[in-house]
């Protein structure tokens, strides 16, 4: 079955840009969406089909996609952007959908 | 605006049942996918099943296949998960989404799976 990997913890500070990644065996070959979901909270897509922005995310998110890593990017990192991030993918070879491990983002 | 709304959990013991519902409201929902992600406490999020707008294809995980049924009722825009048996590791809130060319757009506040003796 298709695995995403992902780091377990990510920590930055505020104003800086927070860095993401997803690794899969050739993911770039898929699209690849982006989850935040805060404490209690149900996720919201921030990035989706790789580097689209659904309507009220933030400029300050964005997303790549290529070879065997996609990321997402968070730049000018604010509080309010702590939370844990997942990536996901439907693997059309299998018919599954597939999320990664999740990443917790710690605003220091 | 776009709503989604699970009920249905609730406490059940180890090779029980139990029904799990999705009102959907705001949208065409005949015409959208929906899907089951579940997360069990203090994990990851897990995809489980997914059904077509037309209730014509299903998908499952692994871990539920043969023991969850994905099902929807475009007259009543209600989506359905019938969990038998459950197991312990089954145990988690269970969220319901719209789903769009394989994005979850759309997601329920989730409902809780207890699955314990």
């Amino acid at each position: 079955s298709y695995v995403l990997t992902q780091p377990p913890s990510v920590s930055v500070a505020p104003g800086k840009t927070a860095i993401i990644t997803c690794g899969g065996d050739n993911i770039g070959n898929q699209a690849v969406h982006w989850y935040q979901q805060k404490p209690g909270q149900a996720p919201i897509v921030v990035i989706d089909y790789d580097k689209d922005r659904p309507s009220g995310i933030p400029e300050r998110f964005s997303g790549s996609n290529s070879g065997n890593t996609a990321t997402l990017s968070i730049s000018r990192v604010e509080a309010g952007d702590e939370a844990d991030y997942y990536c996901q993918v439907w693997d059309t070879t299998s018919d599954r959908g597939v999320f990664g491990g999740g990443t917790k983002l710690t605003v220091l | 605006e776009v709503q989604l709304l699970e009920s249905g959990g609730g406490l059940v013991q180890p090779g029980g049942s139990l029904r799990l519902s999705c009102a959907a409201s705001g949208f065409t929902f005949s015409s959208y996918a929906m899907s089951w992600v579940r997360q069990a406490p203090g994990k990851g999020l897990e995809w489980v099943s997914s059904l077509s707008g037309t209730a014509d294809t299903t998908y499952y995980a692994d871990s539920v296949k043969g023991r969850f049924t994905i099902s929807r009722d475009n007259s009543k825009n209600t989506l359905y998960l019938q969990m038998s048996p459950l197991r312990v590791e089954d145990t988690a809130v269970y969220y319901c989404t719209k789903d769009r060319g394989g994005v979850s757009e759309k997601w329920g506040q989730g409902t809780l799976v207890t699955v314990s003796s």
